[in-house]
């Protein structure tokens, strides 16, 4: 079974510095796909960034970038130049192949939440 | 462009009473989702829907039960809820070959049972 784990509960962060929310992942397929969503306190689920499994180079969305290291199962989140609002909860998400390739589910870690101060 | 619609927004349930949450999409997506989030454990899936006319069981399905009532619907129902079923419920649906922004989130279902 797939496994997802997001060690840091909760992180400080200044206003403008960067900050890197951590995610680990554990699966034996050769083809998956990683998330990065956001959950602000109004509590909808706002998908920021994705990394194929297959991507050689790290995807970029504006201020967030994913540093994929496969050999280290590891999907970290950069967030440079912090926002007030960016002040959520974070949640590392791992796409999984069911039904003989024809549909995916996702598996979520248990999310950390970053407050951003001034 | 709704996306994902979840009915009701906001519940309280006595313990031992039944109640159907409903979701809907527009995105002629094939598979369909239901999570409950809890604090400190992320989002867990219930039970899912990899495509119509069929359901499967998630990470936590005790206690609840699905309807893929066509490709548009799937509801999950609650047949006599428990305070451990206190949670914040998320439905999603996902198209396959849409792998980056494939999966959309509704807006999800505050459910409290006393």
């Amino acid at each position: 079974a797939q496994k997802i784990t997001q060690t840091q509960p909760g992180m400080f962060v200044q206003e403008k510095e960067a900050v890197t929310l951590d995610c680990t992942y554990d699966t034996s397929d050769q083809s998956y796909g990683l998330f990065w969503y956001k959950q602000p306190s109004s509590g909808e689920m706002i998908f920021l960034i994705y990394q194929g499994s297959y991507d050689e180079q790290n995807a970029t969305e504006g201020r967030y970038s994913l540093n994929f290291q496969k050999a280290r199962k590891s999907a970290n989140l950069v967030i440079s130049a912090s926002q007030l609002g960016d002040s959520a909860m974070y949640f590392c998400a791992m796409r999984e192949t069911i039904n003989t390739g024809t549909a995916s589910k996702l598996t979520f870690g248990t999310g950390t939440r970053l407050q951003v101060t001034l | 462009n709704a996306g994902v619609t979840q009915t009701p927004k906001f519940q309280v349930l006595k313990t031992g009473q039944s109640m159907t949450l409903q979701c809907a999409q527009d995105m002629n997506h094939n598979s369909m989702y239901w999570y409950r989030q809890d604090p400190g454990m992320g989002l867990r899936l219930i039970y899912y829907s990899a495509s119509e006319g069929t359901t499967d069981k998630g990470e936590v399905p005790n206690g609840y039960n699905v309807s893929r009532l066509n490709k548009r619907e799937f509801s999950l129902r609650l047949e006599s809820a428990a305070p451990s079923q206190t949670s914040v419920y998320f439905c999603a649906s996902s198209e396959w070959h849409l792998e980056m922004g494939g999966y959309t989130f509704g807006s999800g279902t505050r459910l409290t049972v006393v």
